[in-house]
């Protein structure tokens, strides 16, 4: 298994500019979720979703727009960047099956300028 | 979700156990104590997970105190991999596409 796979690895946006951040996994969990990583802090959710078609928002949500059509691909799309998105970000899966523990992904760094 | 505590730093020798301590007095009945770690720059990674009993893995052991209270996660053989950001974190089992990182503890492993 491939576990959860992050797509780009880094980007760079313009104020203003539109992106989809990429996350698939192939271990047919039920449960996503996306986070942001700011420098020297701890991660924080943005949104999340427990089964295809379903999204719910975390803490951070204002800027960000998911979506969630099939169990494998949860995309995280960046409306209009700011300079205050310059994160890293990452992507995760949780097996509920198990103990409900999340797989994270190798994140995306993302820098607006 | 129950407030965690944990010191922000811990030193230890590469070959030794890694003793690691999370407080979490306000935890309720249907809480777990799950332990997940980040290495530099990486994607934070799941350890361990337990209700009241201990538990042990083929990572690290896991051990809660009888009234729930506290725990602590040990490394038994610490090596330089081991040294990263760790979190203790407290939550509903069904809350895991959720989880509320703190400040965690910076573990560092010396030669």
């Amino acid at each position: 298994n491939a576990g959860v796979t992050q797509t780009p690895k880094f980007q760079v946006l313009k104020t203003g500019q539109s992106m989809t951040l990429q996350c698939a996994q192939d271990m047919n969990h039920e449960y996503m979720s996306w986070y942001r990583q700011d420098p020297g802090m701890g991660l924080r959710l943005i949104h999340y979703s427990v089964g295809a078609g379903i999204t719910d928002q975390g803490e951070v949500p204002n800027g960000y727009n998911v979506s969630r059509s099939t169990t494998e691909d949860f995309p995280l799309r960046l409306l209009s960047a700011a300079p205050s998105q310059t994160s890293v970000y990452f992507c995760a899966s949780t097996r509920v099956a198990g103990g409900y523990e999340q797989y994270f992904g190798p994140g995306t760094r993302l820098t607006v300028t | 979700d129950a407030k965690t505590t944990q010191p922000p730093s811990m030193d230890c020798a590469e070959g030794r156990a890694a003793n690691l301590p999370c407080n979490h007095s306000t935890i309720s009945g249907n809480e777990y104590v799950y332990w997940y770690r980040q290495i530099h720059s990486q994607g934070p990674q799941y350890i361990i997970h337990g209700l009241k009993n201990n538990e042990t893995n083929e990572m690290a052991s896991l051990i809660i105190t009888e009234d729930r209270k506290s725990s602590t996660l040990i490394l038994p053989h610490a090596t330089l991999r081991d040294t990263a950001v760790y979190y203790c974190i407290v939550i509903k089992k069904t809350s895991g596409s959720r989880l509320t990182f703190g400040e965690g503890t910076q573990l560092t492993v010396n030669p």
